[in-house]
């Protein structure tokens, strides 16, 4: 049973326009939210992350939006790169249960392609 | 980078036989964590720590086993591989979450494929 679903396997988008990654998760007791970043023959790279209390978090050109009623993040990535290239991965914890370690439930993940 | 090290980075074994991949971390983080990666599975978590000798179960354990003797090693076997069990592996640490200065975030290594015939 896939708690976190990234229901688009890819996504492609021209340079300089807005990309926007979406993902669902069913488990309501979640309080806490992340998007990695991949690059092929390399691990997962942070990016960024919202807490449940929140419904938006920016860092320069990533936003992350939380919607609690509909159970539903997404990353918007304004201006698009050729560099943001990659597998994006939502993921999902209940960090608070785990007395401060952080056991991540992953989406199945996102090709981003950016062409020029 | 976070310093963490995973070996062997390749591995091809025949099924049946041991393997043990090993994750070695020199950012004295409490949190360990072992993640496989799979097409159309994204990562899985197999097994955790919590600190020396301190290890729990996660969602896809079966047919792993773990062990924890030092703060910065984390050692994920598999006592007789499978060719279900061939995937790339990710070892990851974290410190604790404070909800303040630090994000919660887990640091992953670059992975370790493993290849069973």
């Amino acid at each position: 049973d896939q708690q976190v679903k990234q229901n688009s396997p890819s996504l492609s988008v021209q340079e300089g326009r807005i990309s926007i990654l979406n993902c669902d998760y069913t488990n309501s007791m979640f309080d806490y939210f992340l998007w990695y970043k991949k690059y092929p023959a390399e691990g997962p790279t942070f990016l960024i992350s919202i807490s449940s209390i929140k419904d938006k978090n920016e860092d320069g050109r990533f936003t992350v939006f939380l919607n609690k009623s509909a159970k539903h993040l997404s990353l918007h990535i304004v201006p698009s790169q050729p560099g943001d290239s990659a597998v994006y991965f939502c993921a999902a914890s209940r960090v608070w249960l785990t007395g401060g370690g952080n056991k991540l439930t992953f989406g199945t993940g996102t090709q981003l392609k950016v062409e020029l | 980078d976070a310093g963490i090290t995973q070996s062997p980075r390749h591995k091809v074994t025949e099924t049946g036989t041991p393997v043990t991949l090993r994750c070695h971390q020199t950012e004295n983080h409490r949190y360990m964590y072992w993640y496989r990666q799979d097409p159309g599975h994204g990562l899985r978590l197999i097994h955790y720590s919590y600190g020396v000798k301190d290890t729990d179960k996660g969602e896809v354990s079966d047919g792993y086993s773990v062990s924890r003797s030092k703060t910065e090693d984390f050692l994920l076997t598999l006592e007789s591989a499978t060719s279900s069990q061939t995937s790339v592996y990710f070892c990851a640490i974290s410190e604790s979450y404070s909800g303040g200065r630090n994000t919660g975030e887990l640091f992953f290594g670059e992975g370790s494929r493993l290849t069973v015939l």
